[in-house]
């Protein structure tokens, strides 16, 4: 089956700083990639859409400048959140497409991201 | 924003019991597909069903839809402890592949 993986599992950081996350698809090109935030026990928020070689598409209420998304290749599409404040601290999600309408989603096992 | 609404939030059952997942929604969709998602984890693909279809088996999984009430259910037959997970629906309603997820259920299953 498809998979996506997505590093690192946990950061913790300090607040100011920046904290990149990636996520690759391993085994199929993805067109797409989707970026979500989840809090705890809670459902999970879409942020942006990634398309390959474009600009990454922003929910509304999604800082852009706050939330760096680049998807250079059919493979990876990366997470960049600037200037770290502790209520950026929360579980981020990756998935991929592989560009069908209604293809599922294969994820990454998200990113714990601690701002202290 | 969320579109999907599940009901209930929590559901606690025995092993080998059967457990119920409603999922609403608000808009137009193309799909309606149902993910899970163990503590900590991402999500995994359970399902997908398409508007012009009403249910879909997948091994212990049976999924209905109705669109003119625009809600769906899951339903896990003979349920282990292993099902243990949040479930969640996810409506897609354009060719982006875009999916909106509702609030999910929290399913325990105990042994």
């Amino acid at each position: 089956g498809a998979v996506v993986s997505q590093h690192p599992s946990r950061v913790i950081c300090k607040s100011g700083t920046s904290v990149k996350i990636e996520c690759r698809s391993l085994d199929f090109q993805a067109t797409t990639m989707f970026w979500y935030r989840q809090f705890p026990k809670q459902s999970l928020m879409l942020m942006a859409t990634s398309n390959e070689g474009s600009k990454a598409t922003y929910e509304q209420g999604v800082e852009k400048d706050k939330f760096l998304i680049n998807h250079a290749s059919l493979t990876l599409s990366t997470l960049t959140v600037t200037s770290a404040h502790p209520e950026d601290s929360s579980f981020y999600i990756c998935s991929a497409t592989k560009g069908q309408d209604g293809s599922p989603l294969h994820f990454g096992n998200g990113t714990r991201l601690t701002v202290t | 924003s969320q579109q999907g609404e599940e009901d209930p939030q929590a559901l606690s059952i025995q092993e080998g019991e059967n457990a119920t997942m409603n999922c609403s929604y608000k808009t137009s969709i193309n799909n309606l597909q149902w993910y899970r998602q163990n503590s900590g984890r991402g999500l995994v693909h359970l399902i997908l069903i398409r508007s012009n279809e009403r249910e879909k088996h997948s091994g212990r999984l049976r999924v209905t839809l109705d669109t003119s009430k625009k809600s769906s259910s899951l339903l896990i037959t003979a349920s282990r402890a292993a099902d243990t997970a949040s479930y969640f629906c996810a409506t897609g309603g354009s060719n982006t592949g875009k999916l909106i997820f509702g609030q999910g259920t929290t399913l325990q299953v105990k042994p």
